[in-house]
């Protein structure tokens, strides 16, 4: 089951701050965040575990919501370069391998 | 370091020739995948490696075979293509409990 990621689509002034929302219909292990500019590959931001531990990039933080089912990636004082696709990824039971299930992705550019 | 490298970067085939994608990553992890990504439909997964010499189906597996020939290498391929198959392949490597690493891509086109 794809999670739903909110808003589509977003855009912000330099210094604005943004917040993206992935929701999912199943229990989850875990969620990723990822960031991908156009043309090129994603490039992971932070992992959110079951049980709250978590690990973060620079101005970006995450919140996870174990019982909502639910993960919102937290952009502080956006920049030019925070520009591009944000995808969550979700997973349902931990294993050797991180088999995700990605959204379809939130839209964000910054302007001047 | 060179991460997780693709190759080739772009190729066009005929519905019904078959190729195969090369990816490779040197960061020592156990496990990989192949990814298409579409526009609208996000990444979905095809295939994964926990670890070496284990491969197993993901989301949409239909038409593609896999091969993990080693720690560092894991081959996706086409036996015969077709228009459905047009897209951006990724491949990505992950450690335990950690983020993935993706390549740069194969954008495919079938004709």
């Amino acid at each position: 089951q794809q999670p739903v990621q909110s808003p589509q689509a977003v855009i912000l002034r330099e210094g604005e701050d943004a917040v993206i929302n992935c929701s999912s219909s199943k229990a989850l292990y875990s969620v990723h965040w990822y960031r991908q500019k156009h043309g090129e590959a994603p490039v992971f931001l932070m992992i959110l575990l079951k049980g709250g531990e978590q690990k973060g990039h620079e101005k970006i933080s995450a919140s996870f919501n174990e019982k909502k089912q639910q993960s919102s990636l937290y952009l502080t004082a956006s920049q030019l370069s925070y520009s591009g696709t944000y995808f969550c990824g979700t997973e349902k039971m931990g294993g050797t391998a991180s088999k995700l299930t990605f959204g379809t992705g939130t839209r964000l550019q910054v302007t001047l | 370091n060179a991460g997780v490298t693709q190759t080739p970067k772009f190729q066009v085939l005929k519905t019904g020739q078959s190729m195969t994608l090369q990816c490779a990553q040197d960061m020592n992890h156990n496990s990989m995948y192949w990814y298409r990504q579409d526009p609208g439909m996000g990444l979905r997964l095809i295939y994964y490696s926990a670890s070496e010499g284990t491969t197993d189906k993901g989301e949409v597996p239909n038409g593609y075979n896999v091969s993990r020939l080693n720690k560092r290498e894991f081959s996706l391929r086409l036996e015969s293509a077709a228009p459905s198959q047009t897209s951006v392949y990724f491949c990505a490597s992950s450690g335990f409990l950690a983020g993935k690493f993706f390549g740069p891509g194969t954008r495919l086109t079938v004709l």
